[in-house]
């Protein structure tokens, strides 16, 4: 099955540094990749996602990279500020699947 | 709109004892799904329904079991709980499979003693 690979677990960084988050993914047949952003005592919600025709997308202050020849993706955030302290989670899954596989998650913490 | 409610919020059980967690969702999604989060370990899918009256199993279904009735909710059943059980559960549901957004409930947060 599908093993997606997330870093770093944790992330600290000054407000208006910029935040990069890693991922991995092993099946090459992978075509659909969403990002989520989780906060204490709540349920994920999706910040950004990627589709496999597409190497880059942006949002404002996210942006997500992806290189499907070396299997990784990555989120962007520019000009952090507190209230984007949460864990974010990448995922992965099938063009005709339906479950989603999740990384591990980052604590990200802008003070 | 309410979106994905999960009901109860909070629960302690004592082991072997019965409970069923319910999801509810106000947006005709078609798919519908149970992880637990547990430290450390990310989201694992339990269960999940592509439609009214279907059920398939996830990564970790052992233990659990769900129906669909309605397609508005997802029932997940855990029919002798074990302190392994205790986990944070949450719901989500999509309009598909492909290329669709899963929305997510606020979970449900669940203790076995």
């Amino acid at each position: 099955g599908e093993n997606v690979e997330q870093h770093p677990s944790t992330l600290s960084v000054q407000e208006g540094d910029s935040a990069v988050i890693k991922c991995t993914y092993s099946d090459s047949a992978s075509n659909y990749f969403p990002w989520y952003k989780q906060e204490l005592g709540k349920g994920p919600q999706l910040i950004i996602d990627i589709r496999s025709n597409v190497g880059e997308k942006k949002d404002q202050r996210i942006a997500v990279t992806l290189n499907k020849t070396a299997k990784h993706f990555s989120l962007h955030i520019t000009e952090t500020q507190p209230e984007d302290s949460a864990v974010y989670f990448c995922a992965a899954s099938r063009d005709s699947g339906y479950a989603l596989n999740f990384g591990k998650g980052t604590s990200l913490l802008v003070t | 709109n309410a979106g994905v409610t999960q009901t109860p919020k909070f629960r302690v059980l004592k082991t072997g004892q019965s409970m069923t967690l319910l999801c509810a969702q106000d947006m005709n999604h078609e798919y519908m799904y149970w992880y637990r989060q547990d430290p450390g370990m990310g989201l694992r899918l339990i269960h999940y329904s592509v439609g009214e009256g279907t059920t398939a199993k996830g990564e970790v279904p052992d233990g659990y079991n769900v129906s669909r009735l309605k397609k508005q909710n997802f029932l997940l059943g855990l029919e002798s709980a074990a302190p392994s059980q205790t986990s944070v559960y949450f719901c989500a549901s999509s309009w598909g499979g492909s290329y669709q957004p899963q929305h997510f409930g606020d979970g449900t947060r669940l203790s076995i003693l």
